[in-house]
């Protein structure tokens, strides 16, 4: 595809539920970046790959959150045991490689917690 | 810590000027970018400093001084379809940093 695209859009779960998020990035871009916006906030950096493998993991709030990519493809984002805090709507982003300055975003997934 | 700090809210009218300001305390620095997220929508790129002094396209200029941990996003000829929240974000080694946003009201 031309963009960077994200399913689903839109995850409603109950409290204590896995949920999966998924991203496939723009062809031929080595670098994904997962971000998390709460509503009306900034985008609050969680993980970023270069590669399949993740430099810097500092930004998942806890070890319910995890992440994995599978080559320079498709990424998903794991959240075990969903807390309503969770509740936000999850980005990412992909760039040609780290050093680029210009990431390049895909519509989010809205997650709702009940 | 790192922080970048913005005002949250701006309004103006169609046709003006309007200056969005960016303070940043991080602890790696490796150029300021600018993004624009309509509501619903993705964030897209507007701009990228890595060098002091002004970078302009279009009817979008940005300003970064890193002597004072600063910069701004310059709108002119602002038009309806600017109403939008922007972002800068710091670039530290490889991942970026965003600030609170700074919602832009565009009136008629």
């Amino acid at each position: 595809g031309a963009g960077v695209s994200q399913s689903p859009s839109n995850k409603v779960t109950e409290k204590g539920k896995d949920v999966e998020l998924r991203c496939d990035p723009i062809s031929g871009h080595t670098a994904l970046y997962w971000y998390r916006q709460r509503l009306g906030q900034g985008l609050e950096f969680l993980i970023y790959f270069q590669g399949n493998s993740a430099p810097d993991k500092s930004g998942l709030p806890s070890d319910r959150f995890s992440a994995e990519r599978t080559g320079e493809s498709v990424s998903t984002l794991t959240i075990q045991r969903t807390q309503q805090e969770d509740s936000a709507v999850y980005l990412c982003a992909s760039s040609p490689w780290t050093s680029s300055h210009e990431q390049f975003f895909g519509p989010g997934t809205r997650l709702t917690v009940l | 810590g790192q922080s970048l700090e913005q005002p949250s809210e701006v309004t103006a009218v169609e046709g003006a000027i309007v200056q969005i300001n960016c303070t940043y305390q991080t602890s790696g620095f490796y150029g300021l970018s600018w993004y624009q997220q309509h509501d619903g929508g993705a964030p897209t790129f507007l701009s990228y400093n890595a060098l002091d002094g002004l970078e302009e396209t279009g009817r979008f200029s940005s300003f970064l001084s890193r002597s004072d941990s600063y910069g701004y996003l310059l709108l002119q000829e602002l038009q309806m379809k600017d109403s939008a929240s922007y972002f800068c974000a710091v670039k530290d080694t490889d991942k970026l940093i965003f600030g609170t946003g700074t919602r832009l009201q565009v009136f008629p």
